[in-house]
């Protein structure tokens, strides 16, 4: 695609439902991240991947989230049973190559803002 | 988690004026980023530096990676209305592998 797409972009949900929350990256991108972003942040690293491998998952905040990215393209960050803190924007973004090099241009999607009432 | 010390909070300027940020860190980093984020869109790059001391430019923008690798500065000269907007900085470490540590934002507010 022209650029990094994210589904739904907006989300509500009762406390203690599951999320889903899905990234499509730029065709072609190696490495997909997913941030978290409260309001008045700057993003929040959580996890990133190369190809479908998770490479790195130290910022999830807890084991109530996890992600996938089962055929190296699309992901999908999931959080159980959600809590009221977990209310945040959550944003994915892609970039060319392995991500192991330094500066390699992330391109951010526009987002999912998730509201857990 | 950890983020970045970035400063001011928020500026609200005069067009035709120049504007200066700064972000600083406790930590050292091998790559400095400047984003900006326009209100209901993800951050686009706007310039990334690679080496202590580097200073580069991108039209009007300019920023440079310290000489002590802790921090980073991004000037906007003679802003105009469409400077408007939140401006982040995030530094890489090396062995980080793609983790992105950014600051809280600077909020750019351009009066006509």
């Amino acid at each position: 695609g022209a650029g990094v797409s994210q589904s739904p972009r907006y989300k509500v949900t009762k406390r203690g439902q599951d999320v889903a929350l899905r990234c499509d990256p730029i065709s072609g991108h190696v490495s997909l991240y997913w941030y978290r972003q409260a309001l008045g942040q700057g993003p929040e690293f959580l996890t990133y991947f190369n190809y479908e491998a998770q490479q790195d998952k130290s910022g999830l905040p807890n084991d109530r989230f996890s992600a996938e990215r089962p055929e190296g393209s699309i992901s999908t960050l999931t959080i159980q049973r959600t809590e009221q803190r977990d209310s945040a924007m959550y944003r994915c973004a892609s970039s060319l190559n392995s991500g192991t090099g330094l500066g390699e241009t992330q391109y951010f999607g526009p987002g999912t803002r998730l509201l857990v009432l | 988690g950890q983020q970045l010390n970035q400063s001011p909070q928020s500026m609200f300027i005069q067009e035709g004026e120049d504007v200066s940020m700064n972000c600083t860190s406790s930590s050292i980093f091998n790559t400095w980023l400047w984003y900006k984020q326009d209100p209901g869109e993800g951050p686009v790059l706007l310039i990334a530096l690679y080496k202590a001391g580097e200073l580069t430019s991108n039209g009007r923008l300019t920023a440079q990676f310290g000489i002590t690798r802790k921090d980073s500065f991004l000037n906007i000269s003679a802003s105009i209305p469409s400077d408007v907007g939140i401006y982040f900085c995030a530094g890489q470490a090396r062995g980080s592998q793609g983790n992105l540590i950014f600051g809280k934002g600077t909020k750019l507010s351009v009066k006509p």
